[in-house]
């Protein structure tokens, strides 16, 4: 069985500052990863996933993923975030049939 | 094409009434799924078509949840005596088949009163 768990449920932080949102998996098999986004009163998102390759994945608006395969972690990472990336982060796996297992989520909070 | 729509967007009932839940996915998109979220929780799956066969069901799905996707088109998501603890957001995505992206629908609200 898969299951996921995000170590945080909130996190707060300052504009401009940098952010890690920690995700850990297990699963008896290969897996495929995702951090999808959830907008206040908008729908799922997905902003990156591992596949295969590269183990370092980018989103379009900054973050980085990367898949440790020892560690069982796709931790997600920004730099520098702004008052826009307030959101809920969820980290997913997935196998063969595409379900999603998803971890119950962070609160990113960005404080001006 | 606008991508997942789902109707309605909310839904009150009175607790012993049956509701039914519409999800219109992307067209081209053969994989259609189920998924709960209670607040505060991440999503939950509960059933996947592949064209219109139900090939997996998630053991949330009591008998009194039956969902169907007669055509391979849209689908939908009934309850039957609903109860208190159904009230959640109900989610549907689509995907192709061997495509790992799966796209979201706005979701339906469901407050069991």
């Amino acid at each position: 069985a898969q299951s996921v768990t995000q170590l945080d449920s909130q996190v707060p932080v300052f504009e401009e500052a940098p952010v890690e949102l920690r995700c850990n998996y297990s699963s008896s098999v290969s897996v495929y990863l995702f951090w999808y986004v959830q907008y206040p009163n908008q729908g799922l998102q997905l902003l990156l996933k591992y596949l295969s390759g590269s183990t370092l994945v980018e989103s379009i608006n900054g973050f980085e993923a990367e898949f440790n395969k020892s560690q069982t972690s796709f931790h997600l990472r920004k730099p520098s975030v702004h008052i826009s990336d307030t959101a809920e982060y969820f980290c997913a796996v997935s196998h063969d049939t595409g379900k999603l297992i998803f971890g119950q989520g962070t609160t990113l909070q960005v404080k001006p | 094409d606008t991508g997942v729509s789902q109707d309605p967007r909310h839904k009150i009932t009175k607790r012993g009434q049956n509701v039914t839940f519409r999800c219109d996915p992307i067209s081209e998109h053969n994989r259609l799924y189920w998924y709960r979220q209670t607040l505060g929780q991440g999503p939950e799956f509960l059933t996947y078509f592949q064209n219109e066969a139900q090939l997996e069901k998630s053991r949330l799905l009591s008998d009194r949840f039956s969902a169907e996707r007669p055509k391979g088109s849209f689908s939908t998501l009934e309850i039957q005596r609903t109860e208190q603890g159904d009230s959640a957001m109900y989610l549907c995505a689509s995907s192709q088949i061997g495509g790992h992206e799966q796209f979201f629908g706005p979701g339906t609200r469901l407050t069991v009163l």
